[in-house]
């Protein structure tokens, strides 16, 4: 059954600490995603990457780090550095990078992270 | 600049009555468009995309969209509203050239009542 899984569900960070967000695809795309979601705002892009080993900046990477070492994951980290990370997080995966325009990206079930 | 806008934060329809949701972009090349669908604290979803093909999409669900350029909209329609069909829903606008350019729109969330 193939897809895209990301964990935990939900995720409570205490002020200071940086915390991971996992996302596994067994799509076997090249390209991976990670935005987040406000109320309001639709989704913003974090971070992407198109290959192993090779991820780039979105709108809003401050505060934000990625590693991409195998093809079927991207993890996300949210530092101490990001003042605000309350927000839904979500991934996705798509064939190949989108420079047309035209691949459809699949995406996880989300990871809400609280900051208490 | 390229931009997606949807002209309604809120949309609310009876079961079994149609649904128009409202997108209009703007962008300076041909862009492929999608409508995606959010369940809540759920990921999305494709509904249907338009890459240059037939104006008129056919997506899951009953749901279609029209691509109308000289107008720059991609409204997304239904005949008849389902319970299940309460969620929110994106526009949004893939556009080509080097690196990566999508664009979200706000969303609109769709009511439906019985």
């Amino acid at each position: 059954d193939g897809g895209i899984t990301q964990s935990p569900k939900y995720l409570f960070r205490k002020e200071g600490q940086n915390v991971t967000l996992s996302c596994e695809q067994n799509l076997n795309h090249d390209a991976m995603y990670w935005y987040r979601q406000d109320p309001g705002q639709g989704l913003r892009l974090i971070y992407y990457s198109q290959i192993v080993n090779d991820f780039q900046k979105g709108d809003i990477a401050e505060g934000y780090s990625v590693s991409r070492e195998k093809k079927e994951s991207f993890p996300l980290t949210v530092t101490s550095a990001q003042k605000n990370p309350t927000a839904f997080y979500l991934c996705a995966s798509s064939l190949e990078l989108a420079i047309t325009g035209a691949d459809t990206q699949y995406f996880g079930p989300g990871t809400r992270l609280t900051v208490l | 600049a390229q931009s997606v806008t949807q002209l309604d934060s809120h949309v609310s329809v009876s079961e079994g009555t149609p649904v128009l949701l409202r997108c209009n972009y703007s962008s300076s090349y041909s862009p492929s468009l999608f409508w995606y669908v959010q369940h809540p604290n759920k990921g999305l979803q494709l509904l249907l995309k338009y890459t240059s093909a037939a104006t008129l999409v056919k997506g899951i669900n009953g749901f279609e969209a029209e691509f109308k350029k000289s107008e720059t909209s991609f409204h997304l329609t239904k005949p008849s509203a389902h319970m299940s069909d309460a969620a929110e829903y994106f526009c949004v606008v893939g556009l080509p050239g080097g690196g990566f350019k999508t664009i979200f729109g706000a969303g609109t969330r769709l009511f439906v009542k019985a």
